[in-house]
């Protein structure tokens, strides 16, 4: 089972401000099947990043994800009001499709 | 749109059973391999079980294996998950999720079902 370690686990920042989110793989993930989630109290996750840097359908491109292996980052170019969330990275090769703890972006 | 709506859910006690659905719309449903995630209050996401499109393969998380079973009708583009012997620690919202054969990513979600297993 791959095992995904997120960091920080929490991140606090003022809208306008650059968020770079880590996550980290205890082996290798298959074809770079590693994405991204967001999620907002009381709401489903929704898909940011999949294969590691391809931004889902209606994501502004102040979102960005790279890497490959076992590192990898969301970067959030430009903090608004609407990206305070929980970040989710989640590996999706072979079976477990593990996650990571979660990252919460919070308003400093 | 794409429509995921999981019901179902619900109070049960420990040992017992429920069965929850997942209705697609807008979707080709049979081109999408389907998923089962859960999220406990106040935790984080955690991967619970995949389908094939076709149904002949299902994968299960070490947590449920043996007591949960998945599987999809095609034809009413419904997916379902059968849970037995349920324990407290299954208490959790379990949310669908699909992913098209070109991408394997979880696209799109459903808006989760509640189910809570106590005594």
């Amino acid at each position: 089972e791959i095992v995904l370690t997120q960091s920080p686990g929490t991140l606090s920042l003022s809208p306008g401000e650059r968020a770079t989110l880590s996550c980290r793989a205890s082996q290798s993930v298959t074809s770079n099947f590693l994405a991204w989630f967001q999620q907002k109290p009381g709401q489903a996750p929704r898909l940011v990043i999949y294969g590691a840097s391809t931004r889902a359908t209606g994501i502004p491109d102040r979102f960005s994800g790279s890497g490959s292996g076992t590192d990898f980052t969301l970067t959030i170019s430009r903090l608004e009001s609407e990206d305070f969330a929980v970040y989710y990275c989640q590996q999706y090769g072979p079976s477990p499709k593990t996650f990571g703890q979660g990252t919460k972006v919070e308003i400093k | 749109e794409v429509h995921l709506v999981e019901s179902g859910g619900g109070l049960v006690k420990p040992g017992g059973s429920l069965r929850l659905s997942c209705a697609a719309s807008k979707l080709n449903f049979s081109s999408y391999s389907m998923n089962w995630v859960r999220q406990a209050p106040g935790k984080g996401l955690e991967w619970v079980s995949t389908i094939t499109t076709s149904g002949n393969d299902k994968y299960y998380a070490d947590s449920v294996k043996g007591r949960f079973t998945t599987s999809r009708d095609n034809a009413k583009n419904s997916l379902y998950l059968q849970m037995n012997s349920l324990r407290v620690e299954d208490t959790a919202v379990y949310y669908c999720a699909a992913a098209p054969i070109a991408t394997d990513a979880f696209h799109f979600w459903g808006q989760g079902t509640m189910v809570t297993v106590s005594s």
